[in-house]
């Protein structure tokens, strides 16, 4: 069972930040914070994950609050081609099953 | 280069056939993954293998059979097939077991008539 709540969707405008919430009110001390993306009838697409501090990549930036229980991926500058399903996803570093669990996500459409 | 490649991209067959879905991944990997995705859209594993051996089988009926020849390949062969068994499959890989970066592949839609 997914451990995190996030809004079913969000619109965006192109050209500005999107930011997608995250709920994770029960993530354990060891569990990472990790952010996949699927576009339409493509697999899924890692973006980034973490553990407690902020992290960025080319893709995106990842802003984990003081206590853990809530993040938000930002996509600083959203184009057509991030319209998306983006799944939030907790799960210890190194578990000894590799095991993802995918909630429902959030679709974001980002408009012009 | 493609790095995790599935083929057929499509498969439409009718209740009872025997199929099979082929995935390769060219990343060097360890680990790789079978995870459908039904018509909710709701993505779950299948099944986890690594350096083929199988890790992870979640509850999936045994006419679903994995086979890994080697690290780089692990297919996925359905015995008598039903009308529930119509969803998307897709392959990933890890670089090693329950490294939770994983690479998925494009996907076969799978439709049983």
């Amino acid at each position: 069972d997914a451990k995190t709540t996030q809004p079913p969707s969000m619109d965006c405008a192109e050209g500005r930040a999107a930011n997608l919430p995250c709920n994770h009110s029960t993530i354990s001390g060891n569990e990472y914070v990790y952010w996949y993306r699927q576009i339409h009838s493509q697999g899924p697409q890692y973006i980034i994950h973490g553990l407690k501090n902020n992290e960025t990549n080319e893709m995106a930036s990842l802003i984990i609050t003081e206590d853990r229980k809530s993040s938000t991926l930002i996509l600083p500058h959203a184009t057509l081609r991030d319209t998306a399903v983006y799944y939030c996803i907790v799960s210890p570093p190194y578990s000894n099953t590799g095991k993802l669990i995918f909630g429902q996500g959030t679709t974001l459409q980002v408009k012009p | 280069d493609t790095a995790v490649s599935q083929t057929p991209k499509y498969l439409v067959t009718q209740m009872g056939n025997d199929k099979s879905i082929k995935c390769e991944q060219n990343l060097g990997h360890d680990t790789m993954y079978w995870y459908k995705q039904d018509s909710k859209k709701f993505l779950k594993i299948m099944f986890s293998y690594n350096n083929k051996e199988l890790i992870i089988n979640e509850t999936v009926p045994n006419r679903f059979s994995p086979k890994s020849p080697d690290k780089a390949h692990l297919n996925l062969h359905i015995n008598s097939l039903e009308l529930g068994d119509s969803a998307v499959y897709f392959c990933a890989s890890s670089l090693r077991l329950a490294m939770n970066e994983q690479y998925f592949g494009p996907g076969t839609r799978l439709t049983v008539t």
